[in-house]
């Protein structure tokens, strides 16, 4: 299966909110509720930020908020802070029952 | 505290087996409530699903490296692990092991991740 598309990049300064897409068809996104969205700092693991579309994991920071249209989710982060600097990976259930990713986002706080 | 951590060769060569080990602490995979999976970041890119293992043995791999995957699972010793044959140098990344909350992604803990090189 094709990795999802996310923008390559994207940026924003402090207090600010951005949104990160993640776009895939109706076999994955588009036909299941189940994507989730990574925080990743360099040299760190990922970071499970949203599951299930638009749940957030015990912890994390009501500022990270997700959802879908169609066949494309967003994540959106509002007040955007210096920490939220990262790459930001999206991941989708597929019909045939294996997990996608996208190819990630790099998120610069100016 | 649930914790993952890899341990494994980080140089393999080519056309050998690569395997690798994930233990797992404050959690029992007999639990049978999640599923335990494996994922690569290769050089500079993005993330790649490998497959996972639920505690009683059935597994689900990636179709593109499934010819090539076994995730095995030993309850006893609270441990699963991966083995990739016929390696290349393209299947040099970042593997990690983590935990799927439910088959369908949303892994909540994640090991540290171990480096593996193919090079002769």
């Amino acid at each position: 299966q094709s990795a999802l598309t996310q923008p390559a990049s994207v940026s924003g300064s402090p207090g600010q909110s951005i949104t990160i897409s993640c776009t895939g068809t109706s076999s994955d996104i588009g036909g299941h509720n189940y994507v989730s969205w990574y925080q990743q700092h360099p040299g760190k693991a990922p970071k499970l930020m949203i599951y299930d579309v638009s749940k957030r994991p015990s912890g994390v920071s009501n500022r990270f908020s997700g959802s879908k249209s169609g066949n494309t989710a967003s994540l959106t982060i509002s007040g955007l802070q210096p920490e939220d600097e990262a790459d930001y990976y999206c991941s989708s259930y597929t019909s045939n029952g294996a997990l996608v990713f996208g190819g990630g986002t790099e998120l610069t706080v100016l | 505290q649930v914790q993952l951590q890899e341990s494994g060769p980080g140089l393999v060569k080519p056309s050998q087996t690569l395997s690798l080990t994930c233990t797992v602490s404050g959690d029992s995979i007999s639990s049978g409530t999640y599923y335990w999976t494996w994922i690569r970041q290769l050089p500079g890119k993005g993330l790649e699903w490998i497959g996972y293992i639920y505690y009683n043995g059935r597994t689900y791999y990636n179709p593109s490296l499934k010819s090539r995957v076994t995730i095995l699972v030993d309850t006893s010793k609270n441990q699963f692990s991966l083995n990739l044959s016929s390696v290349t140098a393209a299947d040099t990344a970042v593997y990690f092991c983590a935990r799927d909350r439910d088959g369908y992604g949303g892994f909540d803990y994640w090991g540290q991740g171990t480096l593996v090189t193919v090079s002769s």
